[in-house]
Formats: structure tokens, C-alpha cells, sequence
């Protein structure tokens, strides 16, 4: 079975500083993958996604993520936090065959001034 | 604009009681799912559909109705016997792809269910 883990529930960062939010997934396939962001009360904002197309994935607002094979990872990076980063961000596995997602826990972005 | 529309944003239910929520999309997708978030929780599937007229139950759907008449609509019943409602809901949709075409689902705005 597919699974994604989001290994820190929580990150704080000051701003102006590297973000990095990490993800592990279990595939027995070439995954699909998903970043996605959500703001208090919000819905969830697709950030980037992983199409197999390149390893590294360009997103909105300056995110991207780097697909590892061999480390079944898919961690997120920002090069400068900014305030309105501060978010829950949640890394999202399609189930391969299927119209399901499986979701991770989320991490918390904190970002302090 | 193309997009995918909740409401109400805040729903009351009073014990006993069922209540509906709306989920409308305009973006052609045939997809369309219904998740519950909990604070401090990521998302857990309630009910997904992959055409009109059909749709399969996901990881908690006891206490959950749906339908899905229309292409671009798919309600959500919170029924009397779902005794821990209170959460935020969220709809989302997607179009279907096939081998390595990923599909990205897109979501709501979300509706606060709490109980009076």
C-alpha cells in the first residue's frame, strides 16, 4: 500500500531564511506527488507536483521539491521564507490505479520575524 | 472563473438532525470527493465519485450520504447518525489521466460544521 510521512509536524524558521519540509513516501510504482498548501480556514492551493517528467519540481511562490528514488523523498524547499508562508503544507501520494490520495499529516510552517 | 464552490461556509446542526453541504464544480472534472479535516489532522476521504451516477465509500464513511446526479455537483449528508461531526469539510475534483499523466485535484473553499 501507498503511504506518505511528513516527519516534522511542526518547522519555524525566521524569515529571510531557508525553508525545508520533508516527505517520505512508500510506492511500489512510479509515484504521483503533490505538494499542497493551506492557510487557516482556506481551502488546500496546489503548490507543485511530480509528473516524472523532471526530478526537480518547480512550484508556486518560489517552492520546489526534488523527487529521490533512492531515498523515496520528496521534501520541499524555499531558498527565503516569507511571512506569508506560514501555513499547514501537506505532501499527497496518488494511489497508483485508482482515483485515490493519500494524504500526509501536515507540517506546520511557522515563520518568525 | 473556473473553480469549485462550497457552501454554506459555517453550517449549525442541532443533534437529531441531518444536514447538507453544497459542493459545485464548474471545471468539466468527473472526478469529485468529499474529505473531513480535524484539527491537527490531515485529510481523510468520506466519499469519492468517478462518474455521475456512481460512487464508492472512502476510509470513514459511517454517518455519510452522497449523490451524484449531476457532473458538476456532489452534496454531502452529515446524517443524525454521525455522532462527532463537528470538523471542516472539504470538496475537491479532479480529471481523470492515465499511466504517467498525474491528476491534480482541485478544492474548495471548505465548510465548518459544528453541532449547537
Amino acid at each position: 500500500a501507498q503511504s506518505v510521512t511528513q516527519l516534522d509536524s511542526h518547522v519555524s524558521v525566521s524569515e529571510g531564511t531557508p525553508v525545508l519540509l520533508r516527505c517520505n513516501y512508500s510506492s511500489s510504482y512510479s509515484p504521483s506527488l503533490f505538494w499542497y498548501v493551506q492557510h487557516p480556514n482556506k481551502g488546500l492551493q496546489l503548490l507543485l507536483k511530480y509528473t516524472s517528467a523532471a526530478t526537480l519540481v518547480k512550484g508556486i511562490n518560489g517552492f520546489e521539491a526534488e523527487f529521490k528514488k533512492s531515498e523515496t523523498s520528496f521534501h520541499l524547499t524555499k531558498p527565503s521564507a516569507h511571512m506569508s508562508d506560514a501555513a499547514e503544507y501537506f505532501c499527497v501520494v496518488r494511489q497508483s490505479g485508482t482515483y485515490k490520495y493519500i494524504f500526509g499529516t501536515g507540517t506546520r510552517l511557522k515563520v518568525l520575524a | 472563473d473556473g473553480g469549485i464552490t462550497q457552501s454554506p461556509k459555517y453550517l449549525f446542526r442541532k443533534e437529531g438532525q441531518n444536514v447538507t453541504l453544497s459542493c459545485e464544480q464548474n471545471l468539466n472534472h468527473d472526478a469529485m470527493y468529499w474529505y473531513r479535516q480535524d484539527p491537527g489532522q490531515g485529510l481523510r476521504l468520506i466519499y469519492y465519485s468517478q462518474i455521475v451516477n456512481d460512487f464508492q465509500k472512502g476510509d470513514i464513511a459511517e454517518g455519510y450520504s452522497v449523490s451524484r446526479e449531476k457532473k458538476e455537483s456532489f452534496p454531502l449528508t452529515v446524517t443524525s447518525a454521525q455522532k462527532n461531526p463537528t470538523a471542516f469539510y472539504l470538496c475537491a475534483s479532479s480529471s481523470p489521466g492515465t499511466g504517467k499523466n498525474t491528476e491534480t485535484q482541485y478544492f474548495g473553499p471548505g465548510t465548518r460544521l459544528l453541532v449547537l
